[in-house]
This record gives structure tokens, C-alpha cells and sequence, in this order.
């Protein structure tokens, strides 16, 4: 069975101070890696993908990295506005055709000003 | 916006009654995922579709079924609603083929409190 595991579960940052969110994960076959944003009451907003040990992928302040049982989410110099839940998930391969993700339980992250 | 559209967004019903929450997926997607979304138990997959057949199956308890129709909206039915059924309830979707991308996108959930 596939597993998520995110820490911290909730992280308290100044704006400016830098920090990694970690995601460890076990599953059959990975086929991709996703971290998503959720705001409270809305839909989870799609961030990245990563495929194989060694992608790296950066988006703004966002910087995400992945290695054969972990990946990172390293936030450079947060603003307020990057408060959020960050959501990783894992999509495995199986012959049944199914793609659903499996979602880790998140990190509440809070930058104050 | 994902492009993922679900209603309503909000409902309240009592326990015992049944609903409908409707989903139309990003145009040419042909996939589609149900995801329940509770305080204490994170995001639960439940069911996905796949050009109108069921491809895989999660949490998904028997008192819910689900449907993709011709058209590829879908429809989720809650039937003998209990107040622990009160969640949000995310519709997703992806595209056909691994060439198109891998990337499922999210809609802004339906809100139901059973009260």
C-alpha cells in the first residue's frame, strides 16, 4: 500500500526565513511525485511533478527535489501570501489503469510579516 | 481556475437524505477522481473514472456510487447520509494519456454538512 508521510505538520515562519517542507513516501512503483496548495475551503492548486531521483523544479520562491524515498519543498524568502497547506502525493504505476493520487496528511504553513 | 467545475458548492441535508454533487471535468480530460476532504482525515480517494468506466476504486463507502456519463461529466450520489459523511468533496480530473500529462487538477469542492 502506498504511503505518504509529511513533516512538519505545521510550521511557523518570518517573512524572509527560509525552510523545507519533507515528504517521505513508499510505493510500488513510482510513477510521479505532486505537491499541490490548498487554501482553506478551496481545491487543491497543482505546483509540480517530479519523475525520477535528481528532477529538480522551481516556481517562484518554491524550489522541489526528489530523491529515491523523499522529496523536498524548499521555500526561499516566504511572503505572507505563501501561507498555505502544502499537499505532497504519489501516483503509482499499476496495470489496472489506475492514477489516482495518494495524499499525505500535509504541512500548514503560516508566514507572519 | 482548473477548469474543473463542481456544484453545488455548498449544501446542507439532513441525516438519512440523499444527494447529488456534480462534477464537469477540464475539456478533453477524459478521467475523473473523487476525493473526500475531512478535518481529521486529510484527502481520501473514492473513486475514479475513465471515459465513462470505473477505473479504480478507494475509500469509497457503499451507501455512495458514482457515474461518468457520454458527455464525461460525472455525478457522485450520497444516499443514508449519516453526519460523518459532512466533508468537503473534491472532483479532479486528468488527461487521457501519459503524453498529455500526468497532472491531476482539482475543482473547489462541494461542501456538505449533514445535519
Amino acid at each position: 500500500e502506498d504511503q505518504v508521510t509529511q513533516s512538519p505538520e505545521a510550521l511557523r515562519l518570518q517573512e524572509g526565513e527560509s525552510s523545507s517542507l519533507n515528504c517521505s513516501y513508499t510505493v510500488s512503483g513510482l510513477r510521479g511525485l505532486f505537491w499541490y496548495r490548498q487554501d482553506p475551503g478551496k481545491g487543491p492548486e497543482f505546483l509540480f511533478t517530479l519523475y525520477s531521483a535528481g528532477e529538480e523544479k522551481e516556481k517562484e520562491r518554491l524550489k522541489a527535489t526528489l530523491t529515491k524515498k523523499e522529496s523536498f519543498l524548499h521555500i526561499t524568502a516566504p511572503k505572507p501570501e505563501d501561507s498555505a497547506t502544502y499537499l505532497c502525493a504519489v501516483q503509482a504505476y499499476t496495470d489496472t489503469g489506475r492514477r489516482a493520487l495518494t495524499f499525505g496528511s500535509g504541512t500548514r504553513l503560516q508566514v507572519q510579516p | 481556475d482548473s477548469g474543473v467545475t463542481q456544484t453545488p458548492k455548498h449544501l446542507i441535508t439532513a441525516t438519512g437524505q440523499r444527494v447529488t454533487l456534480r462534477c464537469s471535468p477540464r475539456s478533453g480530460d477524459l478521467s475523473v477522481y473523487w476525493y473526500q476532504q475531512s478535518l481529521d482525515q486529510g484527502l481520501q480517494f473514492l473513486i475514479q473514472y475513465y471515459n465513462g468506466e470505473e477505473r479504480a476504486k478507494g475509500n469509497i463507502l457503499e451507501r455512495f456510487s458514482a457515474q461518468q456519463f457520454p458527455d464525461l461529466h460525472s455525478e457522485l450520489n450520497l444516499s443514508s447520509l449519516e453526519l460523518g459523511d459532512s466533508a468537503l468533496y473534491f472532483c479532479a480530473s486528468s488527461a487521457a494519456s501519459a503524453l498529455s500529462g500526468n497532472t491531476i487538477y482539482f475543482g473547489e469542492g462541494s461542501w456538505l454538512t449533514v445535519v
